[in-house]
């Protein structure tokens, strides 16, 4: 159980260009998602927390108009990088926090996070 | 200042032998939560051991022990037994209580490898 995908795993694009990343929790409903941004040989930075049905609550230093967060769904969280450039290329990676009191997984706690497996974008 | 810290970015270690990864952490809050994520070179992040704040015993998952030492405010990883497929990136991770949007804040991390 408590399985978070993302799609796509990898991408590369053109500068200029919109990339959509997607979010899922396969068998648990996630009212939080987080989106978090790695530098290669650096720590995983959050850039935000993804509440469904409303808005994303961005960290500071981060552009909302740059990332755009959608949380439509208790399973899906979009992370749309607008108008990419190559200092946008990152590895992303997200989680999602199991939303259903008392829902263990392998006795672990109800509101821990569950990370996603990445998605790697290069922007040429 | 560093909310969490760890101050080794890379260790080696004898396969079989064990290792303790460091992680200090500062906080004001009295709930908060200990985390430690191993992360191999594909890129995922492995939930590995938790140690909540109130938790009077150090937790253990298999050969993953966590040193809680509340007052000095650190919580080292204890990897028994080391194996090769334990070289990896190693990342300590607090959740703090008072804010309620649950945020993990990551230490810089430490590489791990496991000499044959």
């Amino acid at each position: 159980g408590a399985v978070v995908s993302q799609h796509p795993s990898w991408v590369i694009c053109k500068s200029g260009t919109s990339v959509k990343i997607e979010c899922r929790s396969l068998d648990f409903q996630a009212t939080t998602m987080f989106w978090y941004r790695q530098f290669p040989k650096q720590s995983l930075m959050l850039m935000a927390t993804s509440n469904e049905g409303s808005k994303a609550t961005y960290e500071q230093g981060v552009e909302k108009d740059k990332f755009l967060i959608n949380h439509a769904s208790l399973t899906l969280s979009t992370l749309t990088v607008t108008s990419a450039h190559p200092e946008d290329s990152s590895f992303y990676i997200c989680s999602a926090r199991v939303a259903e009191p008392g829902l263990a997984f392998q006795g672990r706690y109800y509101n821990e996070q569950f990370f996603g497996p990445g998605t790697r974008l290069t922007v040429l | 200042a560093q909310k969490i810290t760890q101050t080794q970015p890379g260790m080696f270690v004898q396969e079989k032998e064990a290792v303790t990864l460091d992680c200090t952490y500062d906080t004001s809050d009295q709930s908060y939560g200990l985390f430690w994520y191993k992360q191999p070179s594909s890129g995922e992040m492995i939930f590995l051991i938790y140690q909540g704040s109130y938790d009077e015993q150090n937790a253990t998952e298999g050969r993953y022990s966590l040193n809680f030492q509340k007052a000095r405010k650190s919580a080292n990883l204890v990897i028994s037994a080391s194996q090769l497929g334990d070289s990896a990136m190693y990342f300590c991770a607090m959740r703090e209580g008072v804010d309620s949007s649950y945020k993990l804040i990551f230490g810089s991390g430490t590489r791990l490898l496991v000499r044959p």
